[in-house]
């Protein structure tokens, strides 16, 4: 298995400001996700971060929106851009499991309210 | 049409009951399922996969009807603990996307 630690866990912010939510995990792995789970929606895919090239985004999610890092192959951050009402959610990192068993590990989230 | 579409409850049962959940998923091309557990206010994690035989895990069976596109999941003898939402995944034959349905509310009741 895999732990990974997100950070902050929570936070409130203000309309029209940035947060940036940091995902470190304990191992190695080559693909690290970014999700979205909205109240009393299922979980949604934002991007897949890579190491050493950029993220690849889903449909209805744009860098300029969620910028995403990915400096080495434990860490990443994902970035809530001018953010509305409408991004409060919580975001969670995931990562695969490394024998490919098709396993998703999650963070604890980062539940993000703006105001 | 939603990749995958659950029931979402909520189901409110009494201790020591039997309950099932079902899924259906749109794209027959799909290769892996998964049940996930997600408890209030934390992060999803794997109950069980599910596999075309059928798998069992304990009070845990799990179902997959690929003709019909449907996987379910069988509780049997409820606890307490097993109070949570229940998360039905899909993941393609190509491509990073998992798929989750929108969960399935279980509470077990004393």
């Amino acid at each position: 298995s895999a732990v990974i630690s997100q950070k902050p866990s929570r936070d409130i912010c203000q309309r029209g400001t940035s947060l940036t939510i940091q995902c470190q995990v304990d191992s190695q792995v080559t693909m690290m996700f970014w999700y979205r789970q909205q109240p009393g929606q299922s979980l949604t895919l934002i991007a897949t971060a890579n190491q050493g090239s950029e993220a690849t985004y889903e449909s209805g999610f744009v860098i300029d929106k969620f910028p995403i890092s990915r400096p080495n192959l434990t860490f990443s951050t994902l970035t809530v851009s001018n953010m509305s009402p409408e991004d409060s959610s919580i975001y969670l990192c995931s990562v695969t499991d490394r024998r490919n068993t098709g396993e998703l590990f999650f963070g604890e989230g980062s539940r993000l309210t703006v105001l | 049409r939603k990749e995958v579409e659950q029931d979402p409850g909520p189901f409110n049962v009494p201790e020591g009951a039997t309950v099932a959940f079902n899924c259906t998923y749109s794209n027959s091309a799909s290769q892996s399922f998964f049940w996930y557990r997600q408890d209030c206010r934390k992060e999803p994690k794997l109950l069980m996969s599910v596999y075309s035989s059928g798998n069992e895990d304990g009070r845990f069976t799990a179902q997959l009807n690929r003709a019909s596109q449907y996987i379910s999941l069988l509780i049997r003898d409820s606890k307490l603990s097993d109070s949570a939402t229940y998360l039905c995944v899909v993941r393609p034959n190509t491509g990073n996307q998992f798929y989750f349905g929108t969960g399935t509310s279980l509470t077990v009741i004393p």
